[in-house]
């Protein structure tokens, strides 16, 4: 079983702040994706890295996929309340026909 | 257009009920998926279609049952479910079928309570 622990678990922090959200598995990863989810509704795909070393931006949103392709990071650039949600990493490998998802972190953003 | 659709939003059945969930994407997406979400867990997968055919039954219990009619509808067929099958049942696609690097988009999903 190819596991995804994200950390932190839990974050809440203050508008305008920035955070840093991480994704580690022992296991490669051909690509890998990140999502974001709101209560009640399904996962929104923000993001796909299939590079190591690779970094994208989207707006205050960076991430980057580990040199070895075996970890993630999501970066928060002055957190605002729509930040606030379930992110969830996942990846997928060559040969396993199964998206792997991470353990999740819940953010929460404060006005 | 990246959308997945899927009805009913909510559900509620007796443990004696019969219902069926429905997902429909238009984007031409050859593989289509079945999650099960409890609250504040990832998605699990149940279910993967590839090619209107079943390629992965996660050994799934024999009372949800999938169908793939046609390249665009995934259906969840319910029957006989315990007060535990209560959750957010999401249907999912991705343009290519597994195994390799694919994205896959996620319906809103189907709160169902079990009673």
């Amino acid at each position: 079983t190819q596991l995804l622990e994200q950390s932190p678990q839990f974050l809440s922090i203050q508008e305008g702040e920035n955070l840093t959200v991480y994704c580690n598995s022992s296991s490669v990863f051909s690509s890998l994706q990140w999502y974001r989810q709101e209560p009640g509704e399904g996962p929104v795909l923000l993001v796909t890295v299939v590079t190591g070393g690779e970094v994208k931006k989207l707006k205050r949103l960076t991430f980057q996929f580990g040199d070895a392709r075996k970890d993630s990071s999501l970066h928060i650039t002055a957190a605002q309340p729509g930040d606030t949600g379930l992110y969830l990493c996942a990846g997928i490998n060559f040969g396993n026909e199964k998206l792997t998802f991470g353990t999740g972190t819940r953010l929460t953003i404060i006005p | 257009d990246t959308e997945v659709t899927q009805t009913p939003k909510h559900l509620v059945m007796g443990m004696t009920n019969k219902k069926s969930l429905k997902c429909e994407q238009h984007m031409g997406h050859r593989a289509m998926y079945w999650y099960k979400q409890k609250a504040k867990k990832p998605p699990e997968l149940m279910f993967v279609y590839s090619y209107e055919k079943l390629s992965i039954n996660e050994s799934v219990p024999s009372r949800f049952s999938p169908e793939c009619p046609n390249s665009s509808l995934l259906n969840l067929h319910l029957h006989a479910l315990q007060p535990e099958d209560s959750a957010l049942y999401l249907c999912a696609s991705s343009q290519v079928p597994p195994p390799g690097d694919y994205e896959q988009y996620f319906g809103p999903g189907t709160r169902l309570t079990v009673t």
